[in-house]
């Protein structure tokens, strides 16, 4: 079982609406949480790191679910600008790696 | 710029011949991580150090892939006799303490031909 796993997508929406992506990891002692955005041929950036109470950040939406082992990103209002792929990424606490997904990839239309 | 630095930002080279990247990170950050990233998939993480210290080597790192950072600041990645396997873009990132995010740089991309 791959260690972070998400829906490669790709997602094609149009502009206005609201997407969710959910990504689930397999290590329960994982302890931090992240998406990372990357645009084409760039380097990933850090979209928000996830709390465990969930947060928020305009109109992006991060919620963690340590029971079942998911995390989710909530888009509302998608732009055209939000067109990317969209990385979850986790750590645990014992090791210093960043394990990420293969990324879920957002096309937002007009 | 006090981001992340990689050079060069893109690398051409014949198969068989050795290749060195360098990164620079984030001053004072004192973790760094290699990763590795093909088209379609996400970084494939390689090695990471705390300060001068290799803490861990992914499985994926063959004998011919080597990394140092001497003095706990800037590191390079040598790949020795290159393979066409090895072409993919070669992300450096950098992080002040564990459990935190990290910030990556624009990467080297490698192509072997």
């Amino acid at each position: 079982r791959k260690e972070v796993e998400q829906d490669p997508g790709p997602f094609n929406v149009p502009e206005g609406a609201t997407v969710a992506f959910n990504c689930t990891y397999s290590n329960s002692a994982s302890q931090s949480f992240f998406w990372y955005r990357q645009d084409c041929r760039k380097e990933p950036k850090l979209l928000m790191s996830v709390y465990s109470s969930g947060n928020e950040d305009g109109r992006f939406t991060a919620q963690l679910n340590r029971a079942s082992q998911y995390i989710s990103l909530l888009i509302r209002d998608s732009k055209l600008s939000d067109s990317a792929t969209y990385l979850c990424v986790v750590n645990e606490r014992s090791q210093g790696n960043l394990i990420f997904g293969k990324g879920t990839k957002l096309s937002v239309k007009p | 710029d006090t981001g992340v630095s990689q050079n060069p930002r893109h690398k051409i080279t014949k198969r068989g011949q050795n290749v060195t990247f360098r990164c620079d990170p984030i001053s004072e950050h004192n973790r760094l991580y290699w990763y590795r990233q093909t088209l379609g998939q996400g970084p494939e993480f390689l090695t990471y150090f705390q300060n001068e210290a290799q803490l861990e080597k992914s499985r994926l790192l063959s004998d011919r892939f080597s990394a140092e950072r001497p003095k706990g600041s800037f590191s390079t990645l040598e790949i020795q006799r290159t393979e066409q396997g090895d072409s993919a873009m070669y992300l450096c990132a950098s992080s002040p303490y564990l459990n935190t995010e990290a910030f990556f740089g624009q990467g080297t991309r490698l192509t072997v031909v």
